[in-house]
């Protein structure tokens, strides 16, 4: 099965630092998802990348996905408050999963962010 | 275009109950998949829907089960509830549920007593 590592657990940090969250997998990523969660409610969905190499950005959140897909960043640019919760990657099927992955996406199990002003 | 919405937001039953939750899509959005979400294990596919049919399953018991209807609206029940089936229960919707976007609905919060 497709397992996404997220790194760190949980990261605390002032208003106005920059932060990255990094996402590594054992196996080619194909097709990788960031969301963006508040604690009991649903995911948000931020960006999502495909290509080696690929990099997008909305506001002040960048994500990239490596060269050899299998590992993507996420950077927050001046954080404020209202970033924080917690950030999820996912992921869909790769090469090497067996089975149907129809509808599936793989989670990490999320970086818990807390901004204080 | 409004967004994935699920019923009810909050849900409270007892051991042995059955429970039965629903989910409507995005408009046009035919692919419905369940996942359920504890802090244990976090997120866990549970299946996935596409024109009323099953396509793909995850590895919970035969007490979970759903399924879609012609307008794609979605419900998911649990039959017989243990403790352990308390967690927050997402859906989320795509056009065809293959390499696109997931759009997830607030969730439905299950506690079981």
């Amino acid at each position: 099965s497709q397992e996404l590592e997220q790194s760190p657990q949980s990261l605390i940090v002032q208003e106005g630092k920059n932060l990255t969250i990094n996402c590594t997998s054992s196996k080619t990523l194909y097709g990788l998802y960031w969301y963006k969660q508040k604690y009991g409610e649903g995911l948000i969905f931020l960006m999502m990348l495909q290509k080696g190499g690929e990099e997008k950005s909305h506001e002040k959140i960048t994500a990239k996905l490596d060269e050899k897909k299998q590992q993507s960043s996420l950077h927050i640019t001046a954080s404020q408050p209202s970033h924080a919760g917690i950030y999820l990657c996912g992921a869909d099927k790769s090469a090497h999963d067996r089975g149907s992955t129809l509808g599936r996406l793989y989670f990490g199990r999320g970086t818990q962010l807390t901004v204080w002003p | 275009k409004a967004g994935v919405t699920q019923t009810p937001r909050y849900l409270i039953k007892t051991r042995g109950q059955q429970v039965t939750l629903s989910c409507s899509p995005i408009s046009g959005h035919r692919s419905v998949s369940w996942y359920q979400q504890t802090p244990g294990q976090g997120l866990q596919f549970l299946f996935e829907y596409f024109s009323e049919t099953q396509r793909n399953k995850g590895n919970f018991p035969g007490r979970f089960s759903g399924r879609q209807f012609s307008n794609s609206r979605s419900e998911m029940n649990v039959s017989t509830l243990e403790l352990g089936d308390s967690a927050l229960y997402l859906c989320a919707s795509s056009f065809s549920g293959t390499g696109e976007t997931q759009y997830f609905g607030p969730g439905t919060r299950l506690l079981v007593l």
